[in-house]
């Protein structure tokens, strides 16, 4: 299965200020995706980003708020915009394996607190 | 929409003792189903992955159970060390024809093995 690099592991960042987490995947994958969660809760997908075209936003996300970048199909960044402490979670990136044999890998997480 | 449940919430056992966590969903067209482990504050570990045609699937001390038809999960963890404890999450994969790249995860069970 695919091994993912995610940086940053974690920040502070303040209101109204942006940040852009990267990863980077060992090996070329279709799609890529951005979940988020929230403290005590389960994973939300934000959005699936596809080389070459825009990424496809889950209903309650949109792009200014969480643009993505998606040069190549090794590479994704999700930028968190105007931030504000609604917005302190852990985010995550996910690619699928092939259909029969392996699951999803994820990223170790990016872990967000907005002051 | 498939809706994911995991019971239950969270669980405290004593080291050795053998457990049971349950996750069910809502709609049973799925591809597969997979088990995630996650410690505070991180990223997903991929535990195991159960495909639709299959009634379970084993890895040292877990065993995973998938009953499709009645839309359950079960996840057995023999001889429970300190070292489990984790949040564990199940998540389903739709079919290619219900939107088969996305995953919804479960509410999660969080585990405490105690000394």
């Amino acid at each position: 299965s695919a091994v993912i690099s995610q940086k940053p592991s974690r920040d502070i960042c303040q209101r109204g200020t942006s940040l852009t987490i990267q990863c980077q995947v060992d090996s070329q994958v279709t799609m890529m995706f951005w979940y988020r969660q929230q403290p005590g809760q389960s994973l939300t997908l934000i959005a699936t980003a596809n080389q070459g075209s825009e990424a496809t936003y889950e209903s309650g996300f949109v792009i200014d708020k969480f643009p993505i970048s998606r040069p190549n199909l090794t590479f994704s960044t999700l930028t968190v915009s105007n931030m504000s402490p609604e917005d302190s979670s852990i985010y995550l990136c996910s690619v699928p394996g092939t259909w029969d044999t392996y699951g999803y890998t994820f990223g170790s997480g990016t872990r967000l607190t907005v002051v | 929409k498939q809706e994911v449940t995991q019971i239950p919430a969270a669980l405290s056992v004593p080291e050795g003792e053998n457990l049971v966590l349950n996750c069910s969903f809502t709609d049973s067209a799925i591809y597969n189903l997979q088990w995630f482990r996650q410690d505070p504050g991180k990223g997903l570990t991929s535990l195991l992955l159960i495909q639709s045609s299959q009634r379970e699937q084993t890895s040292g001390r877990l065993n995973a159970s998938l009953d499709k038809s009645s839309g359950r999960s079960t996840l057995y963890i023999a001889a429970s060390q300190p070292g489990d404890s984790a949040t564990y999450l199940c998540a389903v994969r739709q079919t290619l024809t219900g939107g088969g790249n996305k995953l919804t995860f479960g509410t999660g069970t969080q585990l405490k093995v105690e000394l």
